[in-house]
């Protein structure tokens, strides 16, 4: 079955680490989407791919990169910058040019937590 | 800017109780809507979704009405199960000259809790 993975699960930092989330998918989806997720707060973007080799900032980005070197793959990574980085963290894929009809795909999360 | 707005939660009810969550939009042009749940400890998954005005989406017993005209996508259950324990989230897809736009404007999210 396709769909998106997305791992571990949970992921324990120390202060001043940089820590790299995975995110794969075998939908053949060309977009590709990072949200954090804190209570009370609903989801918000932090950066978004459209297409392999390019990606753009989305509305919390700073203190965390990403790549896409692969279509299948788009990693995240909360680097030391990001201040307060404990948070639920969900990827998700769509397919562009839509028209928004399809809606996204996304992974089951992951909990990061820094210790 | 696109923005979406949900009746604030937590939502508790009983057993076999009537569900309204209630969702109002702002946008130009004719978004498409969706309806998406979140189980504890997971990500979200696709509820339903309408397109266009007037269009009922529909999947699980649950239902939503795109009216244009009042700028909502209500989400209604005639009786809800234990199972339906999860957080709603009411979101629209903007839709641009070129056809459509595959970033999602999510609201806050509703938490609703069914009592046995």
């Amino acid at each position: 079955d396709g769909g998106i993975t997305q791992s571990p699960k949970y992921l324990f930092r120390k202060e001043g680490q940089n820590v790299t989330l995975s995110c794969e998918q075998n939908l053949n989806h060309d977009a590709m989407y990072w949200y954090r997720q804190d209570p009370g707060q609903g989801l918000r973007l932090i950066y978004y791919s459209q297409i392999v080799n390019d990606f753009q900032k989305g509305d919390i980005a700073e203190g965390y990169s990403v790549s896409r070197e692969k279509k299948e793959s788009f990693p995240l990574t909360v680097t030391s910058a990001q201040k307060n980085p404990t948070a639920f963290y969900l990827c998700a894929s769509t397919l562009p040019g839509t028209g928004g009809n399809y809606g996204y795909t996304f992974g089951s999360g992951t909990r990061l937590t820094v210790v | 800017g696109d923005s979406v707005t949900q009746m604030e939660g937590p939502v508790t009810l009983s057993e076999e109780a009537c569900l309204t969550i209630n969702c109002t939009y702002t946008a130009t042009g004719y978004p498409s809507l969706f309806w998406y749940v979140q189980y504890p400890g997971e990500g979200l998954q696709l509820l339903l979704k309408a397109t266009k005005a007037d269009d009922k989406g529909s999947n699980k017993g649950f239902e939503a009405t795109y009216r244009k005209e009042t700028t909502s996508f209500h989400l209604e259950k005639g009786s809800v199960q234990v199972s339906d324990s999860a957080v709603y989230f009411c979101a629209l897809s903007p839709t641009s000259s070129q056809g459509g736009s595959e970033k999602l404007v999510f609201g806050k999210g509703t938490k609703l809790t069914v009592n046995p």
